[in-house]
This record gives structure tokens, C-alpha cells and sequence, in this order.
């Protein structure tokens, strides 16, 4: 069974700071990593990740995959108060014929204090 | 921007009852999903749909599930007899032909 594990589970720290979240999968058919931002509702998406070592970035996030040791981390510099959320991690299945099952992480939840 | 919408937002039932929650996914979207995520816990995958059939399902969709597309735009998912434990937030989701899956705001359900 594919496993997602996200480290660490909360994280407090102060505007300006710059944080990195963690996370790590066991999977037997690995396609492809997402990264979700948690609000009051629904996962946004942040980034989706294929190759290793290419850094995906979107303004103050970035993100990078390493398939040799199954990780990925996001990285978030001079976090604001906006930032704070739940920080999904989801793992895409290349089973069955559908386009990805997601398999999730329990989520880093971030608070960020002015 | 699209967005995947849902409704209804909040659907409270009493155990036993049969629910339908609603999505319409993003228009040129061809895979459609639905997930739910239990109070505290992680989000889980329940089932994928693609090209009006069922692709792909977890253990958690049992007979007591199914899904439906029964027109051009709407994704329903139907929960014939509800137990307690079924009290949970219900996202839809879709996709193109690619990984990228574009949730909805979810349909938080509640059996009492």
C-alpha cells in the first residue's frame, strides 16, 4: 500500500521566517508528487513534481523532488501571516487506467505569527 | 479562473437516509474524482471516473456508494443508506490528462 509521511506535523514561527516542510512516500509505482495548500475548505494546488532535482517555484514557495531518496520538500521564505494553512503532500498512483489516484499525507499545519 | 464548484456546502441527515452531493467540474476536465476527509483526518481517495465509468475505487466505496454523471456538466455521489461514520467533508475533484487535480470546496456531510 502506497504511504505518505509528512513531517514535521505543525510548525510555528514568526513572519519573515523561512520554513521547509518535509515529505516522504513509499510507493510502488511512483508517477508523479503534488503539493496542496489547505485553507478553511478545499486543497489548493501549489506544485506537481515528476523529475528529481528540478526546483519548481511560485514567488516566495519552491519545491524539489529527490526520487532516489523518496522525498520532497517545500520551501517558503519570508512566510507572512497568509501562509498560514495545512501543507498537503499527495503522492499520484499509476494504477488501474485512471490519471492518479491521490494518496495524501497528514498535512504540516503552519501558523504564522506577525 | 474555473473552479470546481459543489453543493450543498452542509448537508445534515439522519442515519439511514440517502444522500446525493453534487459537483461540476471544470468543463473541459475529463477525469472526475471524489475524496473525503474525516474530522482531523487525512484526505482519502473513495473514486475516480473517467469516460462514464468507474476507474478506479478505494475499499471505502462500498455498495452503499455510486457515482453518476448524469448529464454534460454534473458528478454526483449517492450514499444510499447513511451511517455515522460516513459524517465527513466530501471533496470533487478533476483533472485533464495530466496529475494536476482541481478540487472543490467540498460538501461537509453530517449523519446524525
Amino acid at each position: 500500500e502506497d504511504k505518505v509521511v509528512q513531517s514535521p506535523l505543525s510548525l510555528v514561527v514568526h513572519e519573515g521566517d523561512t520554513v521547509t516542510l518535509n515529505c516522504s512516500y513509499e510507493v510502488t509505482n511512483f508517477r508523479s508528487l503534488l503539493w496542496y495548500k489547505q485553507e478553511k475548505k478545499a486543497p489548493t494546488f501549489l506544485f506537481m513534481l515528476t523529475s528529481s532535482g528540478i526546483e519548481k517555484k511560485s514567488g516566495r514557495l519552491s519545491s524539489i523532488l529527490d526520487k532516489k531518496e523518496l522525498f520532497s520538500i517545500l520551501n517558503i521564505t519570508a512566510t507572512q501571516t497568509g501562509d498560514s494553512a495545512i501543507y498537503l503532500c499527495a503522492e499520484v498512483g499509476a494504477g488501474g487506467t485512471s490519471y492518479g489516484k491521490l494518496t495524501f499525507g497528514q498535512g504540516t499545519i503552519l501558523t504564522v505569527h506577525p | 479562473e474555473p473552479e470546481v464548484t459543489q453543493t450543498p456546502s452542509h448537508q445534515v441527515t439522519q442515519m439511514g437516509q440517502e444522500v446525493i452531493l453534487r459537483c461540476v467540474p471544470i468543463s473541459n476536465h475529463l477525469y472526475f474524482y471524489w475524496y473525503r476527509q474525516i474530522l482531523g483526518q487525512k484526505v482519502e481517495f473513495l473514486v475516480s471516473f473517467y469516460n462514464n465509468e468507474i476507474s478506479e475505487k478505494s475499499e471505502i466505496f462500498d455498495d452503499q456508494f455510486s457515482v453518476e454523471r448524469p448529464d454534460g456538466s454534473n458528478f454526483t455521489l449517492k450514499i444510499r443508506s447513511t451511517k455515522l461514520e460516513d459524517s465527513a467533508m466530501y471533496f470533487c475533484a478533476s483533472s485533464v490528462q495530466t496529475d494536476t487535480q482541481y478540487f472543490g470546496p467540498g460538501t461537509r456531510l453530517t449523519v446524525l
